[in-house]
């Protein structure tokens, strides 16, 4: 596609369950990045997937939270048992995966809405 | 690890000028990236400086001075569609093969008639 796609885009869950957020980014890029956003806050880290190297987890904040990419594309982070302090924007984004190459830009994708009740 | 420091909030009037800061400390710094986020959106690629001095694009221009760890956004010409947040971002080259980028809080732009 065009740009990095993310569903659904806007997520509403009980407290204790389980959530799947994708990510489609954009074809031939083989970093992809994954970042939470609360209201009014910055972007924090969470997940960095380079081609086939293991990925980064280093900004996961619990481990109710995992991600997986599947055949170098498609992305998919899962919160499990999940409190209301997840409640937040989870934004996805891709870049060419350039090792080094300072001026490689990400491109963001649209972000899932998450609210836990 | 990186410190990113930006102003959370700044009001300007439309049609003025604008500059927003940002000092950051990072061991192997590889370049800083200017973003824009409108509200609900996702964040849009500014701006990205890794050498001294100011770069220029239209209304909006960046400058990075890396022996003082600073970078500002200077946006001419205010218009209203210039709310938004502006995320100031470093490149570094020791951060995992140097392709991560670290994000500052953001600063919030309110431009008023």
């Amino acid at each position: 596609g065009a740009g990095v796609s993310q569903s659904p885009s806007n997520k509403v869950t009980e407290k204790g369950k389980d959530v799947e957020l994708r990510c489609d980014p954009i074809s031939g890029h083989t970093a992809l990045y994954w970042y939470r956003q609360s209201l009014g806050q910055g972007l924090e880290f969470l997940i960095y997937f380079q081609g086939n190297s293991a990925p980064d987890k280093s900004g996961l904040p619990s481990d109710r939270f995992s991600a997986e990419r599947t055949g170098g594309s498609v992305s998919t982070l899962t919160i499990q048992r999940t409190q209301q302090e997840d409640s937040a924007v989870y934004l996805c984004a891709s870049s060419l995966g350039a090792n080094g190459l300072a001026k490689e830009t990400q491109y963001f994708g649209p972000g899932t809405r998450l609210l836990v009740l | 690890g990186q410190n990113i420091d930006q102003p959370t909030e700044m009001t300007a009037t439309e049609g003025a000028i604008v500059q927003i800061n940002c000092t950051y400390q990072t061991s192997g710094f590889n370049g800083l990236f200017w973003y824009q986020q409108h509200a609900g959106e996702a964040p849009t690629f500014l701006s990205y400086n890794v050498l001294d001095g100011l770069e220029e694009k239209g209304r909006f221009s960046s400058f990075l001075s890396r022996s003082k760890g600073y970078s500002y956004l200077l946006l001419k010409e205010l218009q209203m569609k210039d709310s938004a947040s502006y995320l100031c971002a470093v490149r570094d080259r020791d951060n995992n093969a140097g392709n991560m980028l670290t994000f500052g809080g953001g600063t919030r732009l309110m431009v008023k008639p």
